[in-house]
């Protein structure tokens, strides 16, 4: 079946820091990624949507310029979170859609990763 | 705009009881529903998924049927175990989107 690998899985960072979270399609072509944050006993917030070659799209109230993503391959999107303070400690999750399946079918996620900010 | 809403957790079941997770959606068109499982500090897995109407997707012994006259997508198992135990997240999906999730539903399996 269709991975998508998240790294790093954990990831502790002092205040004022920046963190990079990679997400990567292991066997398949995703033009298209999704990042979400997860609070906990929480559903999952859609932070952005990552395409291929251009810019993110970003939700309401999600800050740009903290929540850098870019989305250089057709199997990679990076998130950085800039300047880390203690609030943006949460669960980061990406997702992918296998491009070859088309739009109106599952999306597959990482594993998600644990950001504590101290 | 589009919407899925299922029941609050957490839900506590005896191992080999009957679950039923209830799920409604709010959509223009004709979305893609799906059920995800997550476990603790994990991602989420796919667990299920019907594309059209009258669709019943099953695994692993869960079941859920694309109801459109109700707008519903219940998941249903006839005998959980205790590895079952992880919170359920529905879904939906119109193409193109990023999948809209519910709240999620706690179960809690004990032998």
């Amino acid at each position: 079946g269709a991975v998508v690998s998240q790294h790093p899985s954990w990831v502790i960072c002092k205040s004022g820091t920046s963190v990079k979270i990679e997400c990567r399609s292991l066997d398949f072509q995703a033009t298209t990624m999704f990042w979400y944050r997860q609070f906990p006993k929480q559903s999952l917030m859609l932070m952005a949507t990552s395409n291929e070659g251009s810019k993110a799209t970003y939700e309401q109230g999600v800050e740009k310029d903290k929540f850098l993503i870019n989305h250089a391959s057709l199997t990679l999107s990076t998130l950085t979170v800039t300047s880390a303070h203690p609030e943006d400690s949460s669960f980061y999750i990406c997702s992918a859609r296998d491009r070859d399946r088309g739009t109106n079918t599952e999306a597959f996620f990482g594993q998600g990763t644990r950001l504590t900010v101290v | 705009g589009d919407s899925v809403t299922q029941m609050e957790g957490p839900v506590t079941l005896s191992e080999e009881a009957f679950l039923t997770i209830n799920c409604t959606y709010t959509a223009t068109g004709y979305p893609s529903l799906f059920w995800y499982v997550q476990y603790p500090g994990e991602g989420l897995q796919l667990l299920l998924k019907a594309t059209k109407a009258d669709d019943k997707g099953s695994n692993k012994g869960f079941e859920a049927t694309y109801r459109k006259e109700t707008t519903s997508f219940h998941l249903e198992k006839g005998s959980v175990q205790v590895s079952d135990s992880a919170v359920y997240f529905c879904a939906l999906n119109q193409a193109g989107t990023a999948l809209i999730f519910g709240k999620g539903t706690t179960l809690s399996v004990s032998s």
